[in-house]
């Protein structure tokens, strides 16, 4: 079974424009979160999504902001880039939503932002 | 608010010997636990979990100890080999959301 895959793989962009990530999860997957990783933060969750509804969100600006499609496919988007958002942006898929439950991450799509 | 915390940012360990690996957490609604291992430039790959209803989890050359009472939680690698050389994760969940501690690199000396 393919695992997540997330893409761009890098991604360079200056400041003010956006950008928008992808994310397929596993086949049979159907919540999706994004997680932010930084060095001096480490991965911080950014929101997550059941049934193309977002179920939680972290504590991010309005900045970011996400989707998720009826194939459980799900996109994240940031507008207005600033420096501090270069980072390792993270995906991951689980079976379930809520609950104790294992979730697989992809390999991220590495953002600099210029 | 940090709550998972990874108080030793590395560990450096020789090969065949034991790595211990620590994280304490604050949220006592936390009900699930899990480590990761993550190498430069991939995601974090799922190593082994443990729910709040138990105090071990064994899985090959990797052991997770959950002490509730002390909100404390250990991954034992035994033995130790290069290809653990990594950034380990420790995560906790009550719900939807995975709370992440900052990491341990560890390095398996030869």
């Amino acid at each position: 079974k393919a695992g997540v895959t997330q893409t761009p793989r890098y991604l360079i962009k200056t400041r003010g424009q956006q950008v928008t990530l992808s994310c397929s999860p596993i086949s049979g997957h159907r919540s999706v979160s994004w997680y932010q990783q930084t060095p001096g933060q480490g991965l911080q969750f950014l929101f997550e999504y059941f049934s193309e509804t977002q179920r939680n969100k972290g504590n991010f600006p309005g900045r970011f902001s996400g989707r998720q499609f009826s194939n459980s496919r799900s996109e994240m988007n940031v507008s207005t880039l600033e420096l501090g958002d270069s980072a390792l942006y993270l995906c991951a898929s689980s079976v379930l939503a809520g609950g104790p439950d294992t979730q697989y991450f992809g390999p991220g799509t590495r953002l600099t932002v210029l | 608010d940090q709550q998972v915390k990874q108080n030793s940012p590395s560990l450096s360990v020789q090969e065949g010997r034991i790595s211990i690996l620590n994280c304490d957490y604050t949220n006592s609604m936390f009900d699930y636990f899990l480590w990761y291992k993550k190498y430069p430039a991939e995601g974090p790959t799922f190593l082994i979990s443990i729910s709040s209803i138990k105090d071990k989890n064994e899985d090959g050359r990797f052991t997770v100890f959950l002490n509730k009472s002390a909100k404390h939680l250990s991954l034992h690698i035994v033995p130790s080999q290069p290809g653990d050389s990594a950034v380990y994760f420790c995560a906790a969940s009550a719900g939807y959301k995975l709370s992440f501690g900052a990491g341990t690199t560890v390095t398996v000396r030869a």
